[in-house]
């Protein structure tokens, strides 16, 4: 049964700092992984879609990176921003449902 | 285009009432997931559909709850006889195809007292 867990829980972070958010599964057969942001009482935003072929997707100042072998991704911000604050979800794309970690919530304080 | 869009986005009910949430999901989008999410945790997988026939619904917690997409369009998920557990974000994603990157609605707040 695939798991996904998101380290840390939750994270602070002084304005203009760079971060690294990790993500890591248990089932290596995986078609894609998708990360969201998520504000509170808001929708999923999705960010970045990996498939399951690719090592890396850009957009903007995100960077996700995917190593199947291993098990992990890791979503990459840089020059972080007060607006950067939400809780950010990793979604394991296993046939055609997601598995969801539990997230990182993270703070970027001005 | 307009997004997947979800109705209502609140609905407080009684414990015992039955409740039945929409989900209008992406024009052209063949597939069609439910999950629910409580509080502090990732969503969990509730049901999928493929057009209108529900490939999967595994992920349903009992029999108090079904879903339907007659059409291959809109689809509702109901609950029947709602209890306190039920209380949780429901949440609807589209794509195309199936396997791809979903999108999601704004989700539904259920609260059942």
């Amino acid at each position: 049964k695939q798991e996904v867990t998101q380290i840390p829980a939750a994270l602070s972070v002084p304005e203009g700092e760079n971060l690294v958010l990790n993500c890591s599964f248990t089932d290596s057969a995986i078609y894609n992984l998708q990360w969201f942001r998520q504000d509170p009482g808001k929708g999923l935003t999705s960010l970045l879609l990996i498939q399951s072929s690719q090592r890396e997707q850009t957009s903007g100042r995100l960077n996700a990176s995917l190593d199947k072998s291993s098990g992990r991704s890791t979503l990459y911000i840089a020059a972080s921003q007060p607006g950067d604050s939400a809780t950010y979800l990793c979604a394991v794309g296993s046939n055609y449902q997601l598995i969801w970690g539990a997230g990182t919530k993270l703070i970027i304080k001005p | 285009g307009a997004g997947v869009s979800q109705s209502p986005r609140y609905k407080v009910t009684k414990r015992g009432q039955d409740v039945a949430l929409r989900c209008d999901p992406i024009s052209g989008h063949v597939s069609l997931y439910w999950y629910r999410q409580a509080l502090g945790q990732g969503p969990e997988f509730l049901t999928y559909f493929n057009y209108e026939a529900q490939q999967d619904k595994s992920g349903l917690p009992n029999d108090r709850f079904s879903a339907e997409r007659p059409e291959g369009s809109i689809s509702t998920l109901t609950i029947q006889r709602t209890e306190q557990r039920d209380s949780a974000m429901y949440r609807c994603a589209s794509s195309y195809p199936t396997i791809s990157e979903q999108f999601f609605g704004p989700g539904t707040r259920l609260t059942v007292l």
